[in-house]
């Protein structure tokens, strides 16, 4: 079902920095804004970044998004073992309602 | 404080039916959709569909068209995921969240803490 395509995983060592892309198409994040969640082991998901690059109060700015063209990709700089988690983009999409990416897995080393 | 919460695990066996909830507070539960989101077992975040409590009009992604039903009862604050004849198949964690949506900005702002759905015989 999904439409929005991620890296099964990443990883990076504390204090260092990853970014995970997220690619659609113009049904989607090509024109509509684009979403980041955040979902740690046994938890429900937590949004981390709305409306491209927006961060709801709470969110540490080592979190960061942007959007270009057809894909996102959500950056989290000064890595933690507390990161290590899933990670979720969504988007609008014309065709399918909302959409999901496909997740992916940070593992801090 | 915005809170979403939902109703506890289920058992259940293959072709019962199956209502779970999902108790919204801590603001206009008529002013935002309520999204409903399916994780099956080691899987990614399935968007199944929404609901706009205020006059229960709903919207199902073409995946679960058909196979559950969205309702809500705005004079509790609260939104409903049901099946009328479950399937092993449904056997997943599922989430409600809030949704708010319009202009092409849309995201699931508060999540609920998620209802594990069991269906096995």
């Amino acid at each position: 079902q999904s439409v929005l395509t991620q890296p099964p995983s990443v990883s990076a060592a504390p204090g260092q920095k990853v970014t995970i892309s997220c690619s659609g198409s113009t049904s989607n994040i090509g024109n509509n804004y684009v979403s980041w969640y955040q979902q740690l082991p046994g938890t429900a998901p937590k949004l981390l970044i709305y409306d491209n690059n927006k961060r709801p109060s709470g969110i540490p700015d080592r979190f960061s998004g942007s959007k270009s063209g057809t894909s996102a990709t959500l950056g989290i700089t000064g890595l933690q073992t507390g990161d290590e988690a899933d990670y979720y983009c969504g988007a609008w999409d014309s065709l399918s309602a909302h959409v999901f990416g496909t997740g992916t897995k940070v593992t801090v080393l | 404080e915005v809170q979403l919460v939902q109703s506890g695990a289920e058992v259940k066996q293959p072709g019962e039916s199956l209502k779970i909830s999902c108790r919204a507070s801590g603001y206009s539960f008529t002013k935002y959709w309520i999204a409903w989101v399916r994780q099956m077992p080691g899987k990614g975040l399935e968007w199944m569909g929404i609901i706009n409590p205020g006059d229960s009009h709903t919207t199902y992604s073409s995946s679960f068209q058909g196979q559950v039903t969205f309702s809500a009862d705005k004079s509790i604050s609260t939104a409903y995921l049901q099946w009328s004849s479950l399937k092993a198949s449904d056997t997943a964690l599922y989430y409600c969240a809030r949704f708010p949506c319009g202009g092409g900005s849309c995201y699931s702002d508060y999540w609920g803490q998620g209802a594990l759905v069991t269906v096995s015989s």
